[in-house]
């Protein structure tokens, strides 16, 4: 596609239930990050991912949060056991990485709601 | 915390005047970037300044950078409704790949 896609684009589930929010990086793209977004609040950084570099990981809040990112194109984020306070947008963002440009292309977000 | 912060958290602005926002970040850098979200969307790139530069122009919009100060400022000039949105600065912790981003300033254009 011509752009990152997320999917879903909506997801509501019950507190302690296991959610996957998956991301399509604009083709061509060696980097890709997750982000999160609570309500009227700023990016926090969760992963990154270039190339096939191990990715860095510092941004995970707990264990329960994982990324894969497979064939150094697709990207899954994991949420084991989920918590009301995961609630949330998760975005995910691609960039060609050329040196020193670093402009990130957004994808529209995964709204996350723990019941 | 490497984020930065921007300065206000929201503006309200009649039509036609200008808009300043600020950005204070922690760290050094290579580039900081602004971003604009429009409600419930995802980010969309607006500008990027080098650490090098000092003042950087795309149409309506002026930035600047001082890295003596680590901070930098977004003006919208001759605002329109449409620019009704939230900014965000990126910083990239002199890494050159990893951005922080800061928690925005929400911006209303009042027609």
């Amino acid at each position: 596609g011509a752009g990152v896609s997320q999917s879903p684009s909506n997801k509501v589930t019950e507190k302690g239930k296991d959610v996957e929010l998956r991301c399509d990086p604009i083709s061509g793209h060696t980097a890709l990050y997750w982000y999160r977004q609570s309500l009227g609040q700023g990016l926090e950084f969760l992963i990154y991912f270039q190339g096939n570099s191990a990715p860095d990981k510092s941004g995970l809040p707990s264990d329960r949060f994982s990324a894969e990112r497979t064939g150094g194109s697709v990207s899954t984020l994991t949420i084991q056991r989920t918590q009301q306070e995961d609630s949330a947008v998760y975005l995910c963002a691609s960039s060609p990485w050329t040196s020193n440009t670093g402009e990130l292309f957004f994808g529209e977000g995964s709204r996350l709601t723990v019941l | 915390s490497q984020q930065g912060e921007e300065d206000p958290q929201a503006l309200s602005i009649q039509e036609g005047e200008n808009a300043t926002m600020n950005c204070s970040y922690k760290t050094s850098i290579n580039n900081l970037q602004w971003y604009r979200q429009n409600s419930g969307r995802g980010l969309v790139h607006l500008i990027l300044i080098r650490s090098n530069e000092r003042e950087k122009h795309s149409g309506r919009l002026r930035v600047t950078l001082d890295t003596s100060k680590k901070s930098s400022s977004l003006l919208i000039t001759a605002s329109r409704a449409a620019d009704t949105a939230s900014y965000f600065c990126a910083t990239d912790g002199g890494t050159g790949n990893q951005f922080y981003f800061g928690t925005g300033t929400s911006l209303t254009v009042i027609p």
